[in-house]
């Protein structure tokens, strides 16, 4: 059984590109949630998605960040005209049934904008 | 023992000692607590989850305690092991939509 898969692992990207990261959660998970991290510090909640749906996103930018989880395939976290202040290290976990039950995290894609 | 550095508090054991990690946690309607372990370079890893309707829980070789009159969310880790060197994160769930992690405390073991 597969845990939570994210890739890439490593992402660089030059300032003004976009960036896309994905996730796929773990098999019979249908909760979606996107945390950032930035060194020596903890996760930062960004945004909670349902397939198709957008539950809760209180903790994204409201500018260039965006985020699906659609019916089929992963969910992606896309980021237009990155910045240096964007590098961190991008985390997604996934559910069963929402964050009041055990929650899995992937391994993260580094995020570094040159 | 413990001290607070730049970054992470650090907290530094010897191998075979117990090691115990503390967090405050500041919401009185939190319900559910989990403690995540993160190496370096990896995610955070699932250790054990305590629900408010509990003050203790145990796993192998962990136990969390929750005091919510003080709220005090602590891990107990028995007999500490090098391979258990890593930055530990309580985190709680309040709003029912996400988890609100604290700042991590860096476990060192000696050997």
């Amino acid at each position: 059984n597969a845990g939570v898969m994210q890739n890439p692992r490593h992402l660089v990207r030059r300032r003004g590109q976009e960036a896309r990261l994905r996730c796929s959660p773990m098999k019979g998970h249908s909760h979606v949630y996107w945390y950032r991290q930035l060194p020596e510090e903890g996760l930062k909640f960004m945004v909670y998605l349902q397939k198709e749906n957008i539950i809760d996103e209180s903790g994204m930018p409201k500018e260039r960040f965006s985020a699906e989880f659609p019916k089929e395939g992963p969910s992606i976290l896309r980021i237009q005209q990155v910045v240096r202040g964007d590098s961190a290290a991008y985390f997604c976990a996934s559910s069963r049934t929402g964050m009041n039950t055990e929650a899995f995290f992937g391994q993260g894609t580094r995020l570094t904008v040159v | 023992g413990e001290s607070v550095g730049l970054h992470l508090p650090t907290l530094s054991v010897q191998e075979g000692d117990n090691s115990i990690i503390n967090c405050a946690y500041s919401n009185s309607a939190s319900d559910y607590f989990i403690w995540y372990k993160q190496e370096s370079g990896k995610g955070p890893q699932f250790i054990i989850d305590i629900r408010s309707n509990m003050d203790k829980r145990q796993g192998q070789r962990v136990t969390v305690l929750l005091n919510k009159t003080v709220k005090h969310l602590s891990l107990q880790i028995a007999a500490t092991q090098p391979g258990d060197s890593a930055v530990y994160f309580c985190a709680e769930n309040s709003a029912g939509n996400m988890l609100t992690f604290g700042g991590g405390t860096r476990l060192m073991v000696k050997p």
